[in-house]
């Protein structure tokens, strides 16, 4: 039973290219939360996608969008990249639409903006 | 705004003693409260997780405490380990939703 994977590993960007993410869930999960963790930090929460809907969103620009497929994977999309935006982007998945689901994550992807 | 944090930023431990990581959180209406460990270049992987009508909840070799009186959450870890080293995460969510707050996390390192 695979877990929660993500794609790409690792990324370089320059400021004010645009980025996108992968993440497939694990099995049988249907929701899909993404997180940015900064070096040394918590993850901060960015959305969540419910039914390829996003039902939550945390405090960051449009600039962070998002996609969720028939399939459940789901895309992190981040345009007009800031040096800012370096850091461990990670994906964690669950089951249910009902509130206080445990969610399991994936290893991440590593982005560096120059 | 509403944040969860830790006491102890890292903490030293002797291999088969026992630790103890803590946290407060500020949120009243959280309501589901989880552990996650981290271990270098990984994601959080999931420990143990506790909702707010309980107080204690055990697994193997972890235990979790909440004391809702003063919005504390603890972590105990029993005859620690060298793959027990990793920075451990308490993080919250309220009662509706599936949002997780994560605190800022505390290093574990265990000394052979």
């Amino acid at each position: 039973d695979a877990g929660v994977t993500q794609s790409p590993t690792h990324l370089i960007k320059t400021r004010g290219q645009q980025v996108t993410l992968r993440c497939s869930p694990k099995s049988g999960h249907d929701t899909v939360s993404w997180y940015q963790q900064a070096l040394g930090q918590g993850p901060q929460f960015i959305f969540q996608y419910y039914e390829e809907e996003e039902r939550q969103r945390g405090n960051f620009p449009d600039r962070f969008s998002g996609h969720q497929f028939p399939n459940y994977s789901s895309e992190l999309n981040v345009n007009a990249l800031l040096l800012g935006d370096s850091a461990l982007y990670l994906c964690a998945s669950s089951s249910g639409s009902g509130a206080q689901e445990t969610q399991y994550f994936g290893p991440g992807t590593r982005l560096l903006v120059l | 705004g509403e944040s969860v944090g830790l006491h102890l930023p890292t903490l030293s431990v002797q291999e088969g003693d026992n630790s103890i990581i803590n946290c407060a959180y500020s949120n009243s209406a959280s309501d589901y409260f989880i552990w996650y460990k981290q271990e270098s270049g990984k994601g959080p992987q999931f420990i143990i997780d506790i909702r707010s009508n309980m107080d204690k909840r055990q697994g193997q070799r972890v235990t979790v405490l909440l004391n809702k009186t003063v919005k504390h959450l603890s972590l105990q870890i029993a005859a620690t380990q060298p793959g027990d080293s990793a920075v451990y995460f308490c993080a919250e969510t309220p009662a509706a939703g599936n949002k997780l707050t994560f605190g800022g996390g505390t290093r574990v390192l265990v000394k052979p």
